[in-house]
């Protein structure tokens, strides 16, 4: 079963920033957050991941809570093309499967 | 860095006929797997390659799949008397040890 909690849906405007968040109350100290996102008929993409530190990169911003009972991906300029269901995943490194759970469709509007 | 790449992109197939999917994986990526993803569902794990060797199998996979990586490059998994259960997403993924699977786009496997 996932470890983690989304909203269903979120919309969020072009060119603002789009905040998803996700609870993983349950998450152990070995285990990292991952983010992932699927846009319809493609497999998912990997996103960034982190442990206990903020991480950025190219396509977002990944914010954990100092607890790590819950964290924030953030997509800084959100465009259409960025309009998929993003999947938070607990990991840990030597597990073989990624668990998905339902995930939270964002929406970006014009 | 060419990407996971999976053949064909789409299947059709008659109920209880056999079906076999491939997937080349990012070459210099050692762990291969295999998800099933159903319509509005994520992905489901159904088994975990290291190298050549089929290391974890999901209850998911019964007796009638079967996945094979034969020299530790490609693998295919194949799917004998196809049900109508079976059509759903068949997604690949690859990875070093330790580093984020990167997943091709999938078969989909309709079953008429």
């Amino acid at each position: 079963d996932a470890k983690t909690t989304q909203p269903p849906s979120m919309d969020c405007a072009e060119g603002r920033a789009a905040n998803l968040p996700c609870n993983h109350s349950t998450i152990s100290g070995n285990e990292y957050v991952y983010w992932y996102r699927q846009i319809h008929s493609q497999g998912p993409q990997y996103i960034i991941h982190g442990l206990k530190n903020n991480e950025t990169n190219e396509m977002a911003s990944l914010i954990i809570t100092e607890d790590r009972k819950s964290s924030t991906l953030i997509l800084p300029h959100a465009t259409l093309r960025d309009t998929a269901v993003y999947y938070c995943i607990v990991w840990e490194g030597s597990a073989r499967q990624l668990t998905f759970g339902s995930g939270t469709q964002l929406t970006v509007l014009p | 860095d060419t990407g996971v790449s999976q053949d064909p992109r789409h299947k059709i197939t008659k109920r209880g006929q056999n079906v076999t999917f491939r997937c080349d994986p990012i070459s210099e990526h050692n762990r291969l797997y295999w998800y099933r993803q159903t319509l509005g569902q994520g992905p489901e794990f159904l088994t975990y390659f290291q190298n050549e060797a089929q290391l974890e199998k999901s209850r998911l996979l019964s007796d009638r799949f079967s996945a094979e990586r034969p020299k530790g490059s490609f693998s295919t998994l194949e799917i004998q008397r196809t049900e109508q259960g079976d059509s759903a997403m068949y997604l690949c993924a690859s990875s070093r040890m330790g580093g984020p699977q990167h997943f091709g786009d999938g078969t989909r496997l309709s079953i008429l």
